[in-house]
């Protein structure tokens, strides 16, 4: 189907730790994973995102790896900081339209 | 360079009443979608135009929902005889032109409308 699972749901990490989330999908015809974080009450803004023709994208503490054959994606922050909190969610591209997870809710404790 | 803009930021309405919803792509964009958000849940696909043509509006409800992006001014949402259930935060996202066969380009959201029925 069309769906995308997202895991887990909420996150909490100590200042300093990493975090993962991952997310899988089914069909073969996404080639875009875009990740998007969304801070209470504020948009949806675009933080990093990787297409099928790659495996790893990298941007300074934010990095996604995609295993296409497994149909899986995940995002990793690494030395999380206060400010990482909020709700992270994953998507793919689905014929003209976007496709998301159900997100989730990162709390990084300082 | 302005980004994605929506009006109302906020729409209080009672049921029976009609919501309109409003959304200015960023410049040079050409492609608009509608995603709605409840709370607590992700953003679910409803419809997706270019200038003065509904591309794809699987998402929509049949009934009481419609979009359209005229040739000039912003994209509209509306919803008439609004009901609880439509009680959401209402995203407008813009992606410029297909820049070539297989790519996939950005969408960037706007603020949001939230509509809130009585």
């Amino acid at each position: 189907g069309e769906n995308v699972e997202q895991h887990p749901s909420t996150l909490s990490v100590q200042e300093g730790d990493s975090a993962v989330i991952k997310c899988t999908y089914s069909d073969s015809a996404s080639n875009y994973f875009p990740w998007y974080k969304q801070e209470l009450g504020k948009r949806p803004q675009l933080i990093i995102d990787i297409r099928s023709n790659v495996g790893e994208k990298k941007d300074q503490r934010i990095a996604v790896t995609l295993n296409k054959t497994a149909k899986h994606f995940s995002l990793h922050i690494t030395e999380t900081q206060p400010e990482d909190s909020a709700v992270y969610f994953c998507a793919k591209n689905a014929g003209n339209m976007l496709t998301f997870g159900g997100g989730t809710r990162l709390m990084v404790k300082p | 360079n302005a980004g994605v803009m929506q009006n109302p930021r906020h729409l209080v309405r009672r049921r029976g009443q009609e919501a309109r919803l409003r959304c200015s792509p960023m410049k040079g964009h050409s492609h608009v979608y509608w995603y709605r958000q409840l709370p607590e849940e992700g953003l679910k696909f409803m419809v997706y135009l270019q200038k003065e043509n509904i591309i794809d509006e699987s998402g929509m409800p049949k009934e009481r929902f419609s979009a359209e992006f005229p040739k000039e001014g912003p994209s509209i949402l509306r919803i008439q005889q609004v009901v609880r259930g439509d009680s959401a935060a209402y995203f407008c996202a813009s992606s410029p032109r297909t820049s070539g066969r297989g790519s996939y380009n950005e969408q960037f959201f706007g603020p949001g409308t939230r509509l809130t029925v009585l």
